[in-house]
């Protein structure tokens, strides 16, 4: 069935390291691709989002690319900040509006 | 707009008595979702409805559990009789129903079942 596998946490980075998690999906259909970030004490908020092969999404200096051949979806960022610590979500959505989240990842940045 | 509004943020209450969760989507949003979050599942699914009618349940862990839309504007999960197993934080959240598909949750309610 329609899956979304992430990299388990948790991570923990130093300040201006480089962040990658992981995220591979089910190829059923064409489904469109999320990243949605979970701050302590918040609901999710969406951090960016792809809807077709080899779209990229990005905001506050986090991509992901759409990889059809390779049916994933990693997250990355350059340099990390301290405010960056968060749950990240991968997540998939199928043409029936039907959301498909990961287990989440837990990123903590040390200054 | 004022986003998904959930209430109560916080709630507390004894093993066997009723909970009901609040929810207002987003103003135009036709689908509406609500999952609950703990440490050991992590972010589950329980209902989502389209246009007011619900459409999967499966999520939902038992009879225990009911949720209504009544309108486009509000919807209700509730438990009875409530359960420690119950505590977690549940999510509303609305989206359109087409098109890009972007899910937008409230802040959650917070349970806490004694």
């Amino acid at each position: 069935g329609d899956s979304v596998t992430q990299m388990e946490g948790p991570v923990t980075l130093s300040e201006e390291a480089f962040l990658t998690i992981n995220c591979t999906y089910t190829a059923t259909g064409y489904p469109s691709l999320f990243w949605y970030v979970q701050y302590p004490g918040e609901g999710l908020q969406l951090l960016l989002k792809a809807t077709k092969a080899d779209d990229k999404g990005s905001n506050k200096g986090f991509e992901a690319t759409y990889r059809k051949e390779t049916t994933s979806f990693h997250l990355e960022k350059g340099s990390v900040q301290v405010s960056d610590s968060a749950v990240y979500f991968c997540a998939r959505a199928n043409t029936g509006n039907q959301f498909y989240f990961g287990t989440g990842t837990s990123l903590t940045v040390i200054p | 707009d004022a986003g998904v509004i959930q209430s109560p943020r916080h709630e507390v209450t004894e093993m066997g008595q009723e909970v009901t969760l609040r929810c207002k989507p987003i103003s135009g949003h036709n689908s509406l979702f609500w999952y609950r979050q703990t440490m050991m599942r992590g972010l589950e699914l329980l209902i989502y409805f389209n246009n007011n009618v619900p459409i999967d349940d499966s999520g939902m862990p038992e009879d225990r559990f009911s949720a209504k839309m009544p309108n486009a504007s509000f919807s209700t999960l509730k438990i009875q009789p409530s359960e420690p197993r119950d505590s977690a934080v549940y999510f509303c959240a609305s989206s359109l129903s087409s098109g890009a598909n972007v899910l937008t949750f409230g802040a959650g309610s917070r349970l806490t079942v004694l």
